[in-house]
């Protein structure tokens, strides 16, 4: 089945760092990708929607300044935390979709941020 | 605004019984609703996507159903076994939109 590598699995890093994360469909051409968010104990909440070669489409109020997303190619979408303090530390997970509405989305195993 | 609630939050049950979650959506305009697991600390594996034409979907001893005009569907697990204990969540996704928007989840624990 198809298959979305999200990388890195888990970072530590301190206040003020800039963090990217990496996400891979491996076997499919990803038309769109999602960033999503999720806090313990809570449910996914949609950062934005990125659609290859052009800008992604951010969800109200989540910064785009601070959380830039990069789509350049239909397998690969990177989400870079910028000046990551405390409070951006999170579960951040990203979905890949073929864009075909029959088909479901495919999920990453998620990159654990931790900053210090 | 879309919005998915599931109830029970967490349920906890012995091995063997048959046990049904619940996701309720208050926009019957979607194309699809999807069944996912998460296993803590773990991204989400998909277990079922039924289509706003279909009533039901069934992989295995997992069934759901889809009631589009209620906004309502369930996850039926037969013969739980431990090995389920995970965290479902549902989702939706809306017509005219690409993003799925989720449920809160049902962490379920089922004990040997």
């Amino acid at each position: 089945g198809a298959v979305v590598s999200q990388h890195p699995s888990w970072v530590i890093c301190k206040s003020g760092t800039s963090v990217k994360i990496e996400c891979r469909s491996l076997d499919f051409q990803a038309t769109t990708m999602f960033w999503y968010r999720q806090f313990p104990k809570q449910s996914l909440m949609l950062m934005a929607t990125s659609n290859e070669g052009s800008k992604a489409t951010y969800e109200q109020g989540v910064e785009k300044d601070k959380f830039l997303i990069n789509h350049a190619s239909l397998t690969l979408s990177t989400l870079t935390v910028t000046s990551a303090h405390p409070e951006d530390s999170s579960f951040y997970i990203c979905s890949a979709s073929s864009g075909q509405t029959d088909q479901p989305q495919h999920f990453g195993d998620g990159t654990r941020l931790s900053i210090l | 605004k879309q919005e998915v609630t599931q109830i029970p939050a967490a349920l906890s049950v012995p091995e063997g019984e048959n046990l049904v979650l619940n996701c309720s959506f208050t926009d019957s305009a979607i194309y699809n609703l999807q069944w996912f697991r998460q296993d803590p600390g773990k991204g989400l594996t998909s277990l079922l996507l039924i289509q706003s034409s279909q009533r039901e979907q069934t992989s295995g001893r997992l069934n759901a159903s889809l009631d589009k005009s209620s906004g309502r569907s369930t996850l039926y697990i037969a013969a739980s076994q431990p090995g389920d204990s995970a965290t479902y969540l549902c989702a939706v996704r809306v017509t005219g939109f690409q993003k799925l928007v989720f449920g809160t989840g049902t962490r379920l624990l089922v004990s040997p």
